[in-house]
Order: structure tokens, then sequence, then C-alpha cells
């Protein structure tokens, strides 16, 4: 069975500045792909960022980018320059064959005018 | 149109009603899913379909059956639910399920049994 862990229910960031949020997941699988998604509250889900786990390059997609540290089973995602539309919450998921999803608990991320 | 439109948005049933929740997506996507989203749960993983043939079936009750007549459609029909089964049902569709592909939600259906 694999596992998502999420430690931090909820982060607070001020608008312009840097904020980090954990991901550690647990896995037997070689090959696997990591994601971070967003939910506002719209409620639906949108691809922020994946990394794939043979990848040593870190993903980066504009203001978001990932520390993906695959001997400690760590995927964090950085957001810098965060912006009040970047409120929400933020699920880590793992995924590796038949495209099914294993998420985290989910980090709300406030930010703050 | 958004990608993937579910309906309805918002469900209450009472524990002998017999309800549908439908998911329509207009991606020509192959790949449909429902999740489950509880209050301080994990997202979990009802049903896969590939091809309109189900591929996974994660444990969930029986009083919960997909039906998916089409790759466009997927729906979930609901009878004799309980309260614990109160949750934002998400529907999800990928071009394919490859362990890269992304995948698509929509809005999900907010269901209350009472």
């Amino acid at each position: 069975a694999q596992t998502v862990t999420q430690s931090q229910p909820e982060m607070s960031v001020q608008e312009a500045e840097t904020v980090t949020l954990s991901c550690t997941y647990d896995t037997s699988e070689s090959d696997y792909y990591l994601f971070w998604y967003k939910q506002p509250p719209s409620r639906q889900m949108i691809l922020v960022i994946r990394q794939e786990a043979y990848k040593q390059q870190n993903a980066t997609e504009n203001r978001f980018s990932v520390n993906f540290q695959k001997a400690a089973k760590s995927f964090s995602l950085k957001i810098s320059d965060s912006q009040l539309g970047d409120a929400a919450m933020y699920f880590c998921a793992l995924n590796n064959a038949g495209n099914m999803l294993t998420f985290g608990g989910g980090t709300r991320l406030m930010v703050k005018p | 149109e958004t990608g993937v439109t579910q309906t309805p948005r918002h469900l209450v049933m009472g524990m002998t009603n017999k309800k549908s929740l439908k998911c329509e997506q207009h991606l020509g996507h192959n790949a449909m899913y429902w999740y489950k989203q509880s209050a301080k749960k994990p997202l979990e993983l009802m049903f896969v379909y590939s091809l309109e043939e189900r591929v996974e079936n994660n444990s969930v009750p029986s009083r919960f059956s997909p039906e998916c007549p089409n790759s466009s459609h997927l729906f979930l029909h609901l009878h004799t639910l309980q309260p614990e089964d109160s949750a934002l049902y998400l529907c999800a569709s990928s071009q394919d399920t490859f362990m890269n592909t992304e995948a698509f939600f929509g809005q999900g259906t907010r269901l209350t049994v009472v």
C-alpha cells in the first residue's frame, strides 16, 4: 500500500512572500509520479505541478516549484511571490500504475493581503 | 463548457431514497473516475473506468453502483445510503490510465444524507 502525508493542516503567508508546503510519501514502486493539486473554494481540483520519480531535476511551473528528495521520500511545494488567488487547499498525490491517485490530507493555504 | 461537468452540485437525500450523480466530460478522454472527499479525510478513489470498462473497484459498498454507458458519461447510482456517506463526490477524467497523465476534475456533488 502507498501513503501520502501532509503534516501541515493549515499554512499562512503574506502576499508577495514565499511559502513551502510539505509532503512525504511511501511506496514500494520504483517508478511513479508525484503531483500537487490545488482546490479553490469552487471545489474544482486543478493540477499545479507534476514530477517523475526518475527525474532528478526539480519541476518548475512559473511561481511554483518542487523540492523532490527521492531518498527521503519528500516532495515539497514552494510558492514564490504569493498572490491572493493562491489561497486554496493544496493536495499532494502519488500515482503509479493505472493512474489511481493516492492523495494526502491536504493543506489549507491562507494568503494575507 | 467546462471540461468535466457534474450534476447536481448539491443533493440532499433520505436514507431510503434512490438518486444518481452524473458526470460528463467534453475532453475526449478514455478514462473516468469517482472519488469521495470526506471532511478531515484524504480523497478516496472509488471507481475507475477505462474505455468504458471498470478496472478498479476500491472495496466500495454495494449501495454505490457506477455506470459508464460511454466514454463521455459516468454515473454513480445511490440507494439506501447512510449518514456517513455524506461527502463531496468528485468525478475526474484523463486521456488514459498511464501514471503521468493529468486528471481533470469536476466541481463535485455535495451529498448530504439525512
